[in-house]
């Protein structure tokens, strides 16, 4: 089993939808990231939250760390074909980092 | 883009055959990870290197086996390829460990490079 679950492990949606993916986990961690890979590339950061209920934005994506350190979600507003791609989120504790499976999201225009 | 290099990017190879993959960075951080990236696995951990010679397992280490001689390159080996290792090798690096970049409060930032995909048949 996992350490994090994503869900859903699939998504596919038309453009202009909003959408919420969750990383679930009865580990606390000390901060939480969020990835996003592309075909054919290697996973690229997009943030990283370390305290507990904290809100980040970037542009259309909003990610929040759950107040006990357990969980995160990552909305995105409407949606656009160039959202496409597997969302990865992995937790930190101490020097050891763990993924989840990810969430693979179609957007079609 | 960060400046990591991953040889080969694509290799087909037989079982009980060794093989090397190679890692190469021009950032100069301290910090290089070897990971392999398997439908409904995500990405895990095979081997870190914390500096020149210093090395140590990760989540999944059982059959491979790396080297570090210089701060730029990171060398996994496959000592003898199973068909359970074919997978998508992803080489990172960073320049923090992961429980300073919490300290500093802002997490620690981590590149990867494009891929190795491996076919042991």
């Amino acid at each position: 089993t996992q350490l994090l679950e994503q869900s859903p492990q699939f998504l596919s949606i038309q453009e202009g939808e909003n959408l919420t993916v969750y990383c679930n986990s009865s580990s606390v961690f000390s901060s939480l990231q969020w990835y996003r890979q592309e075909p054919g590339e290697g996973p690229v950061l997009l943030v990283t939250v370390v305290t507990g209920g904290e809100v980040k934005k970037l542009k259309r994506l909003t990610f929040q760390f759950g107040d006990a350190r357990k969980d995160s979600s990552l909305h995105i507003t409407a949606a656009q074909p160039g959202d496409t791609g597997l969302y990865l989120c992995a937790g930190v504790n101490n020097n050891d980092m763990r993924f989840g499976a990810g969430t693979r999201l179609t957007v079609k225009p | 883009d960060a400046g990591i290099t991953q040889s080969p990017r694509h290799k087909v190879t037989e079982t009980g055959t060794p093989v090397t993959l190679r890692c190469h960075q021009t950032e100069n951080h301290r910090y290089m990870y070897w990971y392999r990236q398997d439908p409904g696995h995500g990405l895990r951990l095979i081997h870190y290197s914390y500096g020149v010679k210093d090395t140590d397992k990760g989540e999944v280490s059982d059959g491979y086996s790396v080297s570090r001689s210089k701060t730029e390159d990171f060398l996994l080996t496959l000592e003898s390829a199973t068909s359970s290792q074919t997978s998508v090798y992803f080489c990172a690096i960073s320049p923090h460990s992961f429980s300073t970049g919490y300290l500093r409060g802002s997490g620690n930032t981590i590149y990867f490079g494009e891929g190795s995909w491996l076919t042991v048949v």
